[in-house]
């Protein structure tokens, strides 16, 4: 399966406690993003990566929220401290650099439940 | 800033009726249009995208989206569904900048497709 795969697909943990997803892009693709979804909204931009480098964090949702590419490759997205409100699915895709088209490839996402 | 509205959050059809699933968009620039389809417990899936030229776009699977820039409107179209096609569909818009694209997503569109 050479598509984008994420880890954990579900992931139930208790308020306070801090989590960890990963992403693993299309293995060409230098640009990686993330997002979240929330029920009945389109996926909201988080930020995002090219090759090890992140672009763009000003729309991650508070500081409890960090992201980290650290070869290039794989990504992860923490959120510390979690809270009932960060129940969502999470949302990774990658893109190739010169895509030409701005056409994203999304993973199946991680559904997040905070009770 | 870009954005993206989706004015109908369901639409029911029956198996073989045409369907027409509304997107608006608003930008002071130049834009890039997507619809992805999400299927469900899967990921997103790009549909079509307008990127330049013919303004009628078309899919693999019979879909097609006609792109207006004097109405600011992308609206995808299907002549005849399919029970198969019953998914999320969200439309989406990108503005090339420095080589990256950050689309903005509409909050989706569920159709309904009944026997």
């Amino acid at each position: 399966d050479t598509g984008v795969s994420q880890n954990p697909r579900h992931k139930i943990t208790k308020r306070g406690q801090n989590v960890t997803f990963r992403c693993d892009p299309i293995s060409e693709h230098n640009r990686l993003y993330w997002y979240r979804q929330t029920l009945g909204q389109g996926p909201e931009f988080l930020t995002y990566f090219q090759n090890e480098a992140q672009l763009e964090k000003s729309r991650l949702l508070s500081d409890r929220f960090s992201a980290e590419r650290p070869k290039g490759s794989f990504s992860t997205l923490e959120i510390q401290r979690t809270e009932q409100g960060d129940s969502a699915m999470y949302l990774c895709a990658s893109s190739p650099r010169i895509s030409g088209s701005g056409e994203q490839y999304f993973g199946p996402g991680t559904r997040l439940t905070v009770t | 800033a870009q954005s993206v509205t989706q004015l109908d959050s369901q639409v029911p059809v029956f198996e073989e009726a045409p369907v027409e699933l509304r997107c608006n968009y608003s930008s002071s620039v130049s834009v890039y249009l997507f619809w992805y389809v999400q299927y469900p417990n899967q990921g997103l899936q790009l549909l079509l995208k307008y990127l330049s030229g013919s303004t009628l776009v078309e899919s693999i699977n019979g879909f097609e989206a006609e792109f207006n820039k004097s109405q600011t409107s992308f609206h995808l179209r299907k002549p005849s569904v399919h029970i198969s096609d019953t998914a999320e569909y969200f439309c989406a818009v990108s503005v090339p900048s420095g080589g990256s694209y950050i689309p903005t997503f509409g909050r989706g569109t569920s159709l309904i497709v009944h026997p």
